[in-house]
Parts: structure tokens; sequence; C-alpha cells
């Protein structure tokens, strides 16, 4: 595809049910991360991947959280025993390698936890 | 730990109007700074990406300034239109993390809601 796609696009859960949410980043890029938007704030870093190495997690909130990359391109991000607190948008970017390239944005995964 | 502030939070003016939004920065060490639009239930639209060593860059009728020493930008949109509502968002982007290495990680602000109004 032309562009990084996200799916699904809304995900609502109950309180206490795991979700997995899939980034399907620009083919060849190496670098892939995931932020998360809460309602009237900016995304905030959650993971890094390098190919199918994660090399940072400093910003998944808690062990709820695990973010995989199995291949070095599809990457899934899964919350397990989901809370109200994870209700946010799950953004999702890829880039060519590093600092230099431009990150380029998916749709985003809204998640509404009731 | 770099911190990213936009001013204002929100703003509204009528259609025609040049308009001026603010973003801060802390920690000056950034390898560039970038302006995002978003749209309600959108994803991010990159605007204009600013390297640390430039001042300035133009798209239409934006216009983005950088001045790096100071920790500040400005995303200057000249004769608004109702098409241009949205959030508008700022990140900057580290020289290197602690560890040495670097792969970019965004810092953004916590964005300007723009309505123009016809």
């Amino acid at each position: 595809g032309a562009g990084v796609s996200q799916s699904p696009r809304y995900k609502v859960a109950k309180r206490g049910q795991d979700v997995a949410l899939r980034c399907d980043p620009i083919s060849g890029h190496v670098s892939l991360f995931w932020y998360q938007q809460a309602l009237g704030q900016g995304p905030e870093f959650l993971t890094y991947f390098q190919n199918e190495a994660q090399l940072d997690k400093s910003g998944l909130p808690s062990d709820r959280f695990f973010a995989e990359r199995p291949e070095g391109s599809v990457s899934t991000l899964k919350i397990q025993r989901t809370q109200q607190e994870d209700s946010a948008v799950y953004l999702c970017a890829s880039s060519l390698v590093m600092r230099i390239h431009e990150q380029f944005f998916g749709p985003g995964t809204r998640l509404t936890v009731l | 730990k770099q911190e990213v502030t936009q001013i204002p939070a929100a703003l509204s003016v009528p259609e025609g109007e040049n308009l001026v939004l603010n973003c801060s920065f802390t920690d000056s060490a950034i390898y560039n700074l970038q302006w995002f639009r978003q749209d309600p239930g959108k994803g991010l639209t990159s605007l204009l990406l600013i390297q640390s060593s430039q001042r300035e860059q133009t798209s239409g009728r934006l216009n983005a300034s950088l001045d790096k020493s100071s920790g500040r930008s400005t995303l200057y949109i000249a004769a608004s239109q109702p098409g241009d509502s949205a959030t508008y968002l700022c990140a900057v982007k580290p020289t290197s993390n602690a560890g040495g290495t670097s792969y970019g990680k965004l810092t953004f602000g916590q964005g300007t809601i723009l309505t123009v109004h016809p």
C-alpha cells in the first residue's frame, strides 16, 4: 500500500478484555513507532522497533502493554486486561531507517474501554 | 526530559485572517521540528519539517520558523480558510538519546485547536 495502515480503526472493549491492534508500515520501512494519544493531548511515545528488534519500550505505561514485530514488517500492540484509562487513539508511524528520515503516520485506532 | 508546549490551546478566527501558532521546547538539542495537522478521527498529516540548521520553511500559505537557541517555533497561516480548521501539533526529534543511539522518537506538544469560521 501507499501509506501506513492500521486496523481496526475503532475498537470498543469491556474492561478486563484483551485487545490487539495491528499496524502495517510502508513497505521497506525499517523503523516502526507506536504512540498513544489521549483525548485533547498530543501523541506520546510508547515503543520503537528497528526491523524485528524492539529497541525501546520505555513509553509503555504498564506490563499489560506488549508489542511485537516478529518478521520486521507488521506490528501488533496488545493490551491485556484493558482499563478505562487505556482509552485513547493508538498511532503507528514508520520511517526508512533512523532519525534522518521522516516518520509517516497511520490513521490510528481509537480504543474505547467501557 | 524534553517538554513541548503549544500556545494557544484553542483559537477561533474569522475567515481571511492571518494567524500565528506558537510552540516552545525545553531542550534545544533537537535534530528537527515538525508541524502536523490532525483532522477529527484522522491520523497526522505532516505540514512542514524544519531541520535544526534551518530558520524557516514555507509551503503555500504556511510558513514555519525555528529559533533553536530560544526553544521556539511559530507556524504562520496566511489568509485562513474554513478548510484550515483542525488541530495543529508541533513535534521535536532529538539529536540522540541517552544511550548514544538515535532513532528519533518524537515529542509532541498538546496541540492548538483551530477553528476558522466563514
